[in-house]
């Protein structure tokens, strides 16, 4: 099976402007999670989708959102980027359910806003 | 409220010598436990698992850990460090009630020296 992949790989905006990422997950999984990266703030929950309905969300501004579309992949958007949004953005993927599933993760999106 | 907490935000071992990874965490309920590794410039890769079944837990390229309740530990070992092991590691915890929410440590990065 192919892995999690996500797209674009890079992305460099400017403050102000509005970024959309997108996720496919592993065939079969029905669940995709976001955690943002930081060197200061480490791997933090953004929000979970399944099954085309949000299930879980992490502490972040309603600036950030997502959805999940009925092939189960996903999109975040960012809306008034600010500098302090640069981080990799990474996009995981499970089966269903409770949290003992694994989760499989892509190699992420590196968003730079200058 | 859950939490992880990684001792040690730098590890250095040479190449041979025992890995020790400390890992403790906070739960109310009981917890499912990870280990997952990142290697630069890509997402994070799963090493292993607790989900309360065996309290040694087995995974991939050598590593185990062992689950300690009295403890709230979950440290994660390797025999023999190879080059290849050098990575950040990271820990994470989640529980029956959280879906897609892993709640990640600060990470600790491994460095092995030839």
């Amino acid at each position: 099976k192919a892995g999690v992949t996500q797209t674009p790989r890079y992305l460099i905006k400017t403050r102000g402007q509005q970024v959309t990422l997108s996720c496919s997950p592993i065939s079969g999984h029905r669940s995709v999670s976001w955690y943002q990266q930081t060197p200061g703030q480490g791997l933090q929950f953004l929000f979970e989708y399944f099954s085309e309905t949000q299930r879980n969300k992490g502490n972040f501004p309603g600036r950030f959102s997502g959805r999940q579309f009925s092939n189960s992949r996903s999109e975040m958007n960012v809306s008034t980027l600010e500098l302090g949004d640069s981080a990799l953005y990474l996009c995981a993927s499970s089966t269903a359910g409770p949290g003992q599933e694994t989760q499989y993760f892509g190699p992420g999106t590196r968003l730079l806003v200058l | 409220a859950q939490s992880v907490t990684q001792l040690g935000s730098h590890v250095s071992v040479s190449e041979g010598a025992l890995v020790l990874l400390r890992c403790n965490y906070s739960s109310s309920v009981p917890p499912y436990l990870f280990w997952y590794v990142q290697y630069p410039n890509q997402g994070l890769q799963l090493l292993l698992k607790y989900t309360s079944a065996a309290t040694l837990v087995k995974g991939i390229n050598g590593f185990e850990a062992e689950f300690k309740k009295s403890e709230t530990s979950f440290h994660l070992t390797k025999p023999s460090a190879h080059m290849s092991d050098a990575a950040e590691y990271f820990c994470a915890v989640t529980n029956y009630n959280q879906g897609g929410k892993l709640i990640f440590g600060q990470g600790t990065e491994l460095s092995v020296k030839p």
